[in-house]
């Protein structure tokens, strides 16, 4: 089975500081996706990041970027400046293959509360 | 605007009844899916649909029937609600990419609780 784990429930973290959040996942497969989301408390789901597993190089965008470790199955983000609007529940989602295997398996989610 | 769209935001019902959470997108997605948000379980897919027509489970489909008559909309029934089915609900849709990562678009959920 496919299993997705967040072990951080909730964390917080000062205005501007950085702060990383933890991702493992399980999975036999060569050919995958792995994602993170944010859900504000608007409860919309946005995407933050994604990364291919294929790629070698770790994905970035703007103050968000993540480690991705491909054996020992890792994929944590790292939030750096963080400011209020950061604060959120995150979400790890892995996706096996493309097309019409396209099924987004999630972690538990990690509070974040960034504190002025 | 472009997006998917879910009615209603929030619904309460008494166990033993019936009630169609509505889907609707506009971006011509092939791919559509309801998933359940629970506390502590993070999302998890209940169906899916990759095309007008074609519906399949997810991980949780119990309680739950779907159908696809078009590309637009996904609507997810509950033919006799269980306190066990109070829940926020999800549709998400995408492209159907031959090759790379399929991208949700999410709507903006569906409060339901059955007492």
């Amino acid at each position: 089975a496919q299993t997705v784990t967040q072990s951080q429930p909730e964390m917080s973290v000062q205005e501007a500081e950085t702060v990383t959040l933890s991702c493992t996942y399980d999975t036999s497969e060569n050919n995958y996706y792995l994602f993170w989301y944010k859900q504000p408390p608007s409860r919309q789901m946005i995407l933050v990041i994604r990364q291919e597993a294929y790629k070698q190089q770790n994905a970035t965008e703007n103050r968000f970027s993540v480690n991705f470790q491909k054996a020992a199955k890792s994929f944590s983000l790292k939030i750096s400046d963080s400011q209020l609007g950061d604060t959120a529940m995150y979400f790890c989602a892995f996706m096996v293959g493309s097309g019409n295997t396209g099924k987004l398996i999630f972690g538990q989610g990690t509070t974040l509360q960034v504190k002025p | 605007n472009a997006g998917v769209t879910q009615t209603p935001k929030f619904q309460v019902l008494k166990t033993g009844q019936s009630m169609t959470l509505q889907c609707a997108q506009d971006m011509n997605h092939e791919y559509m899916s309801w998933y359940r948000q629970d506390p502590g379980m993070g999302l998890r897919l209940i169906h899916y649909s990759v095309g007008a027509g074609i519906t399949d489970q997810g991980e949780v489909p119990n309680g739950y029937n779907v159908s696809r008559s078009t590309t637009e909309d996904f609507p997810l029934r509950l033919l006799s609600a269980a306190p066990s089915q109070t829940s926020v609900y999800f549709c998400a849709s995408s492209t159907i990419r031959r090759t790379g990562a399929n991208v949700l678009t999410f709507g903006a959920g569906s409060r339901l609780t059955v007492l």
